[in-house]
């Protein structure tokens, strides 16, 4: 069974500009979540989904947003980028329940100039 | 609200020593404890989990064991190897119906020959 997988796995964009990111969940997997890890904050969570909609949302602005599409498959789209936004974007997808575990895809990682 | 404390690395030891990483966290309710680990370029793969008070959990060599009363959630491993270089996260999920986990800092774990 292929894993998750994410898309580009290196970005690199300039601050105030904008960017996407691409995650496919497992198959059968219909919660995906995101996170973002910096050396200063360690690993924070972004947000989840499951079944197109919103569930859980972290303590982030506004300029990161995030979708789920109909095939689970899942994107985040930060705008206006800011140095501090470079980081590895982790995401994790599981099946939905409290005893089912979260499996990472390996990041990307975006780098903001 | 709910968090993890991680013991400061990086933690180095010699081949076939024996290893702890301390793990303690805060939750209301009975959350569900993991450890992830990182391989360098890499995203997090699960180790181990542990659902309720006194569960043990095992795989590949190293294990923990929920404690709720000193609310730990220690790692062991009674022998390193060289490959079990890298970086280990402790992390929680609530008891609330979400997949967020919340992670500790993360141990940095260097085996030498």
């Amino acid at each position: 069974k292929a894993g998750v997988t994410q898309t580009p796995r290196y970005l690199i964009k300039t601050r105030g500009q904008q960017v996407t990111l691409s995650c496919s969940p497992i198959s059968g997997h219909r919660s995906v979540s995101w996170y973002q890890q910096t050396p200063g904050q360690g690993l924070q969570f972004l947000f989840e989904y499951f079944s197109e909609t919103q569930r859980n949302k972290g303590n982030f602005p506004g300029r990161f947003s995030g979708r789920q599409f109909s095939n689970s498959r899942s994107e985040m789209n930060v705008s206006t980028l800011e140095l501090g936004d470079s980081a590895l974007y982790l995401c994790a997808s599981s099946l939905w329940g409290l005893s089912y575990e979260q499996y990472f895809g390996p990041g990307t990682r975006l780098t903001v100039t | 609200g709910d968090s993890v404390t991680q013991m400061e690395g990086p933690v180095t030891l010699s081949e076939e020593a024996f290893l702890t990483i301390n793990c303690t966290y805060t939750a209301t309710g009975y959350p569900s404890l993991f450890w992830y680990v990182q391989y360098p370029g890499e995203g997090l793969q699960l180790l181990l989990k542990a659902t309720k008070a006194d569960d043990k959990g095992s795989n590949k060599g190293f294990e923990a064991t929920y404690r709720k009363e000193t609310t730990s959630f220690h790692l062991e491993k009674g022998s390193v190897q060289v490959s079990d270089s890298a970086v280990y996260f402790c992390a929680l999920r609530g008891s609330s119906n979400t997949g967020k986990l919340i992670f500790g800092q993360g141990t940095t774990l260097q085996v030498k020959p």
